[in-house]
């Protein structure tokens, strides 16, 4: 287990609405990354935080949203959901910044209808 | 063009069969190059990384990077049915916040 944990483990929505999918970093991470993972396709890099701050973003339209909190835990956000927003969502954390060791979480599998 | 490419299989292979899994970019900025394991409903767990060309080797695995020809592969030595994943090759540049994935290589290794 790499103690990176994700809640929930599955949900389902429906267009339009809104969700938060929850992160918790191994203790002293100080660096968060979310992705989008489609079936079949690799993770797709959507935004990363260090220190509470957005360090980058990918290609991804603002609807995605995140936060990082002081406890090492993070939120990512997406309103006005759309039906290819359906996918598996993982968060990675590392100590620092530009770090090659990403341990990342089982992941939120998300159903939008 | 995506700029990282990986046939997705899957392969299918018998146990003790050496496995090579490839991918090629197009970015040549890219100078760190990993390779992540996914079994079935977890998260991707990196198995090795390696800085700009080279290869590196632990234990069953071995990666090899070609800069020249932008392509990079990892080798499974004697194959074990527990090696059954999908296989996920990622790379980003240099103080680069983004990691980009290939779509990842189904492997399935009959005992």
């Amino acid at each position: 287990e790499t103690g990176v944990t994700q809640s929930p483990t599955h949900l389902i929505k429906t267009r339009g609405q809104q969700v938060t999918l929850r992160c918790s970093s191994q203790s002293g991470h100080n660096t968060v990354s979310w992705y989008q993972q489609a079936l079949g396709q690799g993770p797709q890099f959507i935004f990363q935080y260090y220190r509470e701050e957005e360090n980058g973003r990918g290609n991804f339209p603002p609807r995605f949203s995140g936060l990082q909190f002081p406890n090492y835990s993070s939120e990512l956000n997406v309103n006005a959901l759309e039906l290819d927003d359906s996918a598996l969502y993982l968060c990675a954390s590392s100590l620092e910044l530009y770090q090659e060791t990403q341990y990342f979480g089982p992941g939120t599998r998300l159903l939008v209808l | 063009q995506k700029e990282v490419e990986q046939d997705p299989g899957p392969l299918s292979v018998p146990e003790g069969a050496i496995v090579s899994l490839n991918c090629t970019y197009s970015n040549s900025a890219f100078q760190y190059f990993m390779w992540y394991r996914q079994y079935s409903r977890k998260g991707p767990e990196l198995l090795m990384y390696t800085y700009s060309s080279g290869n590196k080797e632990d234990g069953r695995f071995t990666a090899q990077v070609d800069k020249s020809s932008k392509y990079i592969s990892l080798f499974i030595r004697d194959s074990q049915p527990s090696d059954s994943a999908t296989y996920l090759c990622a790379m980003r540049g240099t103080g680069g916040f983004k990691t980009i994935f290939g779509a990842g290589t189904r492997l399935f290794v009959k005992a």
